[in-house]
């Protein structure tokens, strides 16, 4: 399986919103509503901030938001605030029992 | 509250073995799936191993099938990773994760433990 298909960058000011994109295939991300997205501070965990393409868990901000349009699945982060400075990872399940992520998006806020 | 505590990284040679160990509580642990997953250093995340919640079900990336071995003690809330034969391209710190579902997401991961695989 490949990887899913994450832009390396992306910025945006306090206050704004930024979308990040991840796109796979009909095999992983377009076949199934199972994309998730984690956040990755330095040197810490990744934590769950959308399961089920745009279900939020709870104590997760409702500034983040999640969507799906074919093979391409968006992380929406809105009112942006510089806490939400990090790395950013998509996830789908890909056919044959595996997983698949993507490489990564670094979001920083200006 | 949900803790996982991963063991047993270091540094090793290549072509030896290593056994990592993650330690769970704060959650019944025999009734959820539990994963291993990977990250290079610098590099991004890489799903690695399943297991079912009664260790009756497994399944391995390619990247490590038939190297490394997933195993879970349900009466100890602990899961392992056997690694064999590691290559040096298994460098990476390795995190356990809690699975919801069977591979649709991971809600809980632990701080990691890290893997040095070189000569």
């Amino acid at each position: 399986q490949s990887a899913l298909t994450q832009p390396p960058s992306a910025s945006g000011s306090p206050g704004q919103s930024v979308t990040l994109s991840c796109t796979g295939t009909s095999s992983d991300v377009g076949g199934y509503k199972y994309v998730s997205w984690y956040q990755q501070h330095p040197g810490k965990a990744p934590k769950l901030m959308i399961y089920e393409v745009s279900e939020r868990p709870s104590g997760v901000p409702d500034r983040f938001s999640g969507s799906k349009s074919g093979n391409t699945a968006s992380l929406t982060v809105s009112g942006l605030q510089a806490e939400d400075e990090a790395d950013y990872y998509c996830s789908s399940y890909a056919s044959s029992n595996s997983v698949v992520f993507g490489g990564g998006t670094k979001l920083t806020v200006l | 509250q949900v803790q996982l505590v991963e063991s047993g990284g270091g540094v090793v040679q290549p072509g030896r073995s290593l056994r990592l160990s993650c330690a769970a509580s704060g959650f019944t642990f025999n009734i959820y799936s539990m994963n291993w997953v990977r990250q290079a250093p610098g590099k991004g995340l890489e799903w690695v191993a399943i297991m079912s919640y009664d260790g009756d079900t497994k399944y391995y990336a390619d990247s490590v099938k038939g190297r490394f071995t997933i195993s879970r003690d349900n009466s100890k809330s602990t899961l392992y990773l056997q690694m064999n034969s590691l290559r040096v391209e298994d460098t990476a710190v390795y995190y356990c994760a809690r699975g919801r579902g069977w591979l649709t997401y991971f809600d809980y991961w632990g701080q990691g433990t890290l893997v040095s695989v070189s000569s």
